[in-house]
């Protein structure tokens, strides 16, 4: 049974940059583009990027400039960095796996994250 | 702005069916498989539909996904009290390179 589990800071100042990983429990690490996706309060999800486990990224093109996602595969976990936060980045951020290797659209998502910016 | 357009919002009674609209373009749902999600307030969305209409494990018949063209739908027969909740649809994005999603529909069982 696969399981993701995330944590991180979940209150940021405006330029601060926002840390989160994301620990995967059960089925294989290899193999799978693993994903961030965001929900600001209220509204729809938001693509960030993913990454699989030999470290090739992908990015949303509105989020580039600021994301990094990485990857350690010696502990099954991967991780998002976002700089330079604005109250526009409020939102609940979640990890999450495809169903299978051959495909990018998440199936198995972590509990979520709620990240406030606030001075 | 959503890469999918969805309805804001779908009603229907105990036992009725009903539908829910995801409509896209040639570089999306006219090229690529739909993916639905439900999601309560709260809690992470959880997958339906994969593949336009296959449904995971554990996911009841009465959910059922159909693609036409550049558009979608989500139908859920024998509607029942705890289906009220959030649906999102989603699909992989050829401009994107990435996934995108419908805005969501609020579905209320009255």
């Amino acid at each position: 049974q696969v399981q993701l589990q995330q944590w991180g800071a979940g209150l940021l100042k405006p330029s601060e940059t926002l840390s989160l990983t994301c620990a995967v429990y059960g089925g294989s690490f290899s193999g799978y583009y693993w994903t961030w996706i965001r929900q600001p309060p209220g509204k729809g999800l938001e693509w960030i990027g993913d990454i699989n486990h030999s470290g090739i990224t992908n990015y949303n093109p509105s989020l580039k400039s600021r994301v990094t996602i990485s990857v350690d595969t010696s502990k099954n976990q991967f991780s998002l960095r976002l700089t330079s936060v604005t109250a526009a980045d409020r939102a609940v951020y979640y990890c999450a796996r495809p169903l299978t290797t051959v495909t990018r659209l998440p199936a198995y998502w972590g509990q979520g994250t709620l990240v406030t910016v606030s001075s | 702005q959503s890469v999918l357009t969805q309805p804001p919002s779908a009603s229907g009674t105990p036992g009725q069916r009903v539908t829910i609209s995801c409509s896209g373009s040639s570089s999306n749902i006219g090229s690529n498989y739909v993916y639905w999600y439900q999601q309560v307030p709260g809690t992470a969305p959880k997958l339906l539909i994969y593949r336009n209409n296959e449904r995971p494990s554990g996911v009841p018949d009465r959910f059922s996904g159909s693609k036409s063209g550049t558009s979608a739908s989500l139908a859920i027969s024998g509607l029942r009290s705890e289906d009220e909740a959030g649906y999102y649809c989603a699909v992989w994005d050829d401009s994107l390179s990435g996934p995108g999603f419908g805005g969501g529909t609020k579905l209320t069982v009255l």
